[in-house]
């Protein structure tokens, strides 16, 4: 079946360190890879993706994600966290040669100033 | 543009009620979706369309549920007849073939079935 995980409920993190939300994916071929960031009360917006190429994509706001195709992984990182960084991150994949875009639970980012 | 507009914003209804939820996506996009959020399954893709036809609806949950899409501008999520377990937020999300993956989403609808 094809999924997406995101092991992680809540990541706390102190402003100004590096943060880490983690993102694994279950797909047949090779997926198109996101993540989006909710804010309270709002829809889902983008925040970057992998088609093919450089393993290490740089998105808005500073964030970037790197994959590592071996560990089927697709972590989200940012340098130095804000706390206006805090929300709920979701990862998601679009499987090979469909054009769903299927989505993990969610980590919810608290960034302690 | 506007982005992808959905109403209402707020829908409270009692048990057995038919509710519906509307969406406007983005003009000229090619895909429209229909995502249901709730604290216990996170974020559900109940159907989507190309070109105004369904593509997969086998996140429908059951047949109480329908959507439609009678042209490019705008479709409907009616759930008949509604009970509590159906209260979630509903998101509707539009984009292109071009943009695979770049979705941008409504605000949601925020549906309590009491």
């Amino acid at each position: 079946a094809q999924s997406v995980a995101q092991p992680e409920d809540q990541v706390n993190v102190a402003e100004g360190n590096p943060l880490t939300v983690k993102c694994t994916y279950s797909v047949s071929g090779n997926p198109y890879l996101f993540w989006y960031v909710q804010y309270p009360n709002r829809g889902l917006q983008f925040l970057l993706k992998y088609i093919t190429g450089d393993n290490l994509v740089k998105g808005s706001y500073g964030f970037e994600a790197e994959f590592n195709k071996s560990q089927t992984s697709f972590h989200l990182k940012k340098p130095s966290a804000l706390v206006s960084d805090s929300a709920l991150y979701f990862c998601a994949v679009s499987p090979y040669n469909t054009d769903k875009l299927i989505f993990g639970t969610g980590t919810r980012l608290q960034v302690f100033p | 543009d506007a982005g992808v507009i959905q109403s209402p914003r707020h829908e409270v209804t009692e048990m057995g009620q038919e509710v519906t939820l509307r969406c406007k996506p983005i003009s000229g996009h090619d895909y429209l979706f229909w995502y249901r959020q709730t604290m216990m399954r996170g974020l559900e893709l109940l159907i989507y369309f190309n070109n105004n036809v369904p593509i997969d609806d086998s996140g429908m949950p059951e047949d109480r549920f329908s959507a439609k899409m009678p042209n490019a501008s705008f479709s409907t999520l009616k759930i008949q007849p509604s009970e509590p377990r159906d209260s979630a937020v509903y998101f509707c999300a539009s984009t292109n073939k071009t943009d695979q993956g770049f979705a941008f989403f409504g605000q949601g609808t925020r549906l309590t079935v009491v």
